[in-house]
């Protein structure tokens, strides 16, 4: 069964100090890893993804997210944090072995970056 | 992103009425999605669609029945709500076209719905 697992419901950091948002995952085959970003009334908004080789994947707004595949993490990264990040965070999985396409969602992490 | 829309944005109906929440996009994609959005579960997958004869159950599809009417157009209906189902409903897309099955999807805004 394929799981995600964000196990901080909440993360604040002071803008301009580096933030980490922790994702874990459970897939039976190799993954294709996701994470989304959603600000107030809005969509989803894809930040980046890991496909496969290089485990540090950049996205949008100066993100990136490192892959491990010993510790089935696939935790987002920001050297330094802005007031703006401040945002829902989603991480999601994805079989690459599955026909089906479909992504499992973890339940979300809330970012408040402080002035 | 514009090129999913999604109305109503916003309902409030009552138990036992039929509600249809309606998706359109321009993006060309085969593949088409619904999720609902409750606090502290994130998303969870109510039906999804591959082309226009092919749609397939998700996790919670109870309840819950879908339209494909044409490529652009997927449609959520509530045959008879609940206040269970009071959430934020989200329309997604994706194209897997080229060997792309990782390319991601497109979140149209999102519908609130409010059953009393």
């Amino acid at each position: 069964a394929q799981s995600v697992a964000q196990p901080e419901d909440q993360v604040n950091v002071a803008e301009g100090n580096p933030l980490t948002v922790k994702c874990t995952y459970s897939v039976s085959g190799n993954p294709y890893l996701f994470w989304y970003v959603q600000y107030p009334n809005r969509g989803l908004q894809f930040l980046l993804k890991y496909i496969t080789g290089d485990n540090l994947v950049k996205g949008s707004y100066g993100f990136e997210a490192e892959f491990n595949k010993s510790q089935t993490s696939f935790h987002l990264k920001k050297p330094s944090a802005l007031v703006s990040d401040s945002a829902l965070y989603f991480c999601a999985v994805r079989d690459r072995g599955s026909t089906l396409g479909r992504l499992y969602f973890g339940r979300g992490t809330q970012l408040t970056v402080w002035p | 992103d514009a090129d999913v829309t999604q109305t109503p944005r916003n309902r409030i109906t009552k138990t036992g009425k039929r509600i249809m929440l309606e998706c359109s996009q321009t993006k060309g994609h085969d593949r088409m999605y619904w999720y609902r959005q409750d606090p502290g579960l994130g998303l969870r997958l109510i039906y999804y669609s591959f082309d226009v004869k092919d749609i397939n159950k998700g996790e919670i599809s109870d309840g819950y029945s879908v339209s494909r009417q044409a490529q652009a157009k997927f449609s959520l209906s509530l045959e008879s709500a609940i206040p269970n189902q009071t959430a934020l409903y989200f329309c997604a897309t994706s194209d897997p076209s080229g060997g792309r099955a990782y390319n991601e999807q497109f979140f149209g805004p999102g519908t609130r719905l409010t059953v009393l």
